[in-house]
């Protein structure tokens, strides 16, 4: 099956700066990737898209100059959240589909835990 | 913009009983589909059953099937069999089949759900 990896797992960074997330797809090109927010015991939520070459889509109230994303190659995609505060503290999650069509199927990694002191 | 709701917050079956989680929506579109996921305690998002909307009958996998309400918009999930290893978040979710690549999924709240021994 496909498998979708992200790194780092955990990671701890102090107020105001910055941490890079890693999505990558392992045995298959992910055209579109998406990023996820997951709140204690809430819901996920979109934040934005990204296509392979193109500029990332983002959510209404998303920053996007806060949280920078790149999808520079069809097995890669980061999300940065820049000039990190406590309130950014949050379950990371990525998905990445094999195509642009909505038939394909979105396939999950297994989360960043982003804590900032 | 779609919505996608669960009533229920928590759940709590006998091991080896049937349960029905509860998930409606709201969209002012035709074709799309339709999801249930998994998310046990290593917040590992799992796929249980997909749906499409322009399908009418229900989908099934092994002991989980859905009943699909398209004019009610209505999607529940039962388990059958229910077994210890089914303990877990529930999420109900929706994705555009407009394509495009901005159509993440929209989840619901979840339910938690609690199987006893």
């Amino acid at each position: 099956g496909a498998v979708v990896s992200q790194h780092p797992s955990r990671v701890i960074c102090k107020s105001g700066t910055s941490v890079k997330i890693e999505c990558r797809s392992l045995d298959f090109q992910a055209t579109t990737m998406f990023w996820y927010r997951q709140f204690p015991k809430k819901s996920l939520m979109l934040m934005a898209t990204s296509n392979e070459g193109s500029k990332a889509t983002y959510e209404q109230g998303v920053e996007k100059d806060k949280f920078l994303i790149n999808h520079a190659s069809l097995t890669l995609s980061t999300l940065t959240v820049t000039s990190a505060h406590p309130e950014d503290s949050s379950f990371y999650i990525c998905s990445a589909r094999l195509g642009r069509s909505g038939s394909y199927e979105q396939y999950f990694g297994p989360g960043t835990r982003l804590t900032v002191t | 913009a779609q919505t996608v709701t669960q009533s229920q917050p928590e759940m709590s079956v006998q091991e080896a009983e049937t349960v029905t989680l509860s998930c409606t929506y709201d969209t002012s579109e035709s074709d799309y589909y339709l999801f249930w996921y998994k998310q046990p305690p290593s917040r590992q998002m799992i796929l249980v059953i997909r749906q499409e909307a322009y399908k009418q009958q229900n989908a099934t996998e092994n002991r989980f099937s859905v009943n699909f309400q398209k004019a009610a918009k209505s999607f529940s999930l039962k388990i059958s069999d229910s077994q210890l290893g089914d303990a877990a978040m529930y999420f109900c979710a929706y994705r555009s089949a407009s394509g495009g690549g901005a159509d993440g999924l929209t989840f619901g709240k979840g339910t938690h759900l609690i199987i006893q021994p």
